[in-house]
């Protein structure tokens, strides 16, 4: 069946350090691996995406790798501001055709 | 363009009513998907709809239903409210179908089951 796992659930790290976010999908199908994230009470927003056919995506401070072979994808911020505290969801797509997403990773950057 | 609108955004209810949740995507998308959000539980998916037929269904009871109209709009409706049912439920749109660009959300519906 379709599972994605999400590590850690809490992170915190101080101003200016790197943070880091795993997910491990079971899906062989899967081929789309966005990442969402959602401040408290708002929408979750789309903050960076990756397909199947690239290893690594950047932007800015963000960045996303992926590594298809051990089925796991990882999100990358660096500079943390604390603007970055909100929650982090991974998702990946499955061979039925939906977004299975992560439970979450709740992120704080303390100044 | 104009984003993803919920109505309505709070809804209070007691068990065994039932209650309409309404979606109206992005202009242009045809894709609409509906979760429900629980603290812990993440983003469940509920369903998703393209061109007004239902595309894809997550493993919820059949108290959970939706539709699509020809205009994009969706709805879902829950029967016979249980406790369990109080969450955020998200819909999302996009440009394509099943899960295969990025999803659009709109600010929710909060529904609380009393």
């Amino acid at each position: 069946g379709e599972n994605v796992e999400q590590h850690p659930s809490t992170l915190s790290v101080q101003e200016g350090d790197s943070a880091v976010i795993k997910c491990t999908y079971s899906d062989s199908a899967s081929n789309y691996f966005p990442w969402y994230k959602q401040e408290l009470g708002k929408r979750p927003q789309l903050i960076i995406d990756i397909r199947s056919n690239v290893g690594e995506k950047k932007d800015q401070r963000i960045a996303v790798t992926l590594n298809k072979t051990a089925k796991h994808f990882s999100l990358h911020i660096t500079e943390t501001q604390p603007e970055d505290s909100a929650v982090y969801f991974c998702a990946a797509n499955t061979g039925f055709q939906k977004l299975v997403f992560g439970t979450g990773t709740r992120l704080l950057v303390s100044p | 363009k104009a984003g993803v609108t919920q109505t309505p955004r709070y809804l209070i209810k007691t068990r065994g009513q039932q209650v309409t949740l309404s979606c109206s995507p992005i202009s242009g998308h045809r894709s609409v998907s509906w979760y429900q959000q629980t603290p812990g539980q993440g983003l469940q998916f509920l369903f998703e709809y393209f061109s007004e037929t239902q595309r894809n269904k997550g493993n919820f009871p059949g108290r959970f239903s939706g539709r699509q109209f020809s205009n994009s709009r969706s709805e879902m409706n829950v029967s016979t409210l249980e406790l369990g049912d109080s969450a955020l439920y998200l819909c999302a749109s996009s440009p394509a179908v099943g899960g295969t660009d990025t999803q659009y959300f709109g600010p929710g519906t909060r529904l609380t089951v009393l």
